[in-house]
């Protein structure tokens, strides 16, 4: 079965660029997607198909996915930003698969 | 407004059944896949099943097959999960989210909006 594996954390300083990495055999042929979930409430979608943002979602967080690996990257990250951040892709055989997540902690 | 209303928080016993709602509101309901998906305390997502309104044969991930079932009343555009016998582990908050199919990569949909979750707890 597929398998995503992404850091348990990330920590970056107020100001700075996180870049949250999924990886994942041929990665680059899916289309990931990113969802940000804050504590005690429902996941969010921020990036589908690789790069896009759905309404609402500032351009300072973005996504890329090439080889092996997928990159969900926040610019001049906030306070407001820490989260816990999940990869998902779709697999033919198992439907649904979810990166174990990484929480972001801003310094 | 895109709207997933799910029912409150439950307590259970161990054995028990418990069947949990998720109420679509603000688009076509019977138009998109819903999927449900778990959540333990302190971990991360996990799937657990699929399925489109309109057709009865559900989509599970191994894990859960033949532990819940899920079901639809469209006239009232609510989805359900259901247990028969409730376990400990079973205890976790279950979120349903609408899958929508990207216009670049049809095949490879995503979950576009959540509901807020079921708390379930099972506890003798």
């Amino acid at each position: 079965s597929y398998v995503l594996t992404q850091p348990p954390s990330v920590s970056v300083a107020p100001g700075q660029t996180a870049r949250i990495p999924c990886g994942g055999n041929n990665i680059g042929t899916k289309s990931v997607h990113w969802y940000q979930q804050k504590a005690g409430q429902a996941p969010v979608l921020v990036i589908y198909d690789d790069t896009d943002r759905p309404s609402g979602i500032p351009a300072r967080i973005s996504g890329s996915n090439s080889g092996s690996t997928a990159i969900l990257t926040i610019s001049g990250v906030e306070a407001g930003d820490e989260a816990d951040y999940y990869c998902h892709v779709w697999d033919r055989s198992r439907d649904v698969v979810f990166g174990g997540g990484t929480k972001l902690t801003v310094l | 407004e895109v709207q997933l209303v799910q029912s409150g928080a439950e307590v259970k016993k161990p054995g028990e059944s418990l069947t949990i709602s998720c109420k679509g509101s603000g688009y076509g309901f019977s138009s998109y896949w819903i999927a449900w998906v778990r959540q333990m305390p302190g971990k991360g997502l996990e799937w657990v099943a699929s399925f489109y309104p309109g057709d009865p044969d559900p989509t599970f991930s191994p894990s859960f097959q033949g532990h819940v079932s899920v079901s639809v009343d469209k006239s009232i555009s609510t989805a359900y999960l259901q247990w028969t016998s409730l376990k400990a582990s079973d205890t976790a908050m279950y979120y349903c989210a609408r899958r929508m199919a990207g216009s670049r990569a049809p095949n490879q949909p995503y979950f576009d909006y959540w509901g807020r979750g079921t708390l379930v707890t099972v506890s003798s």
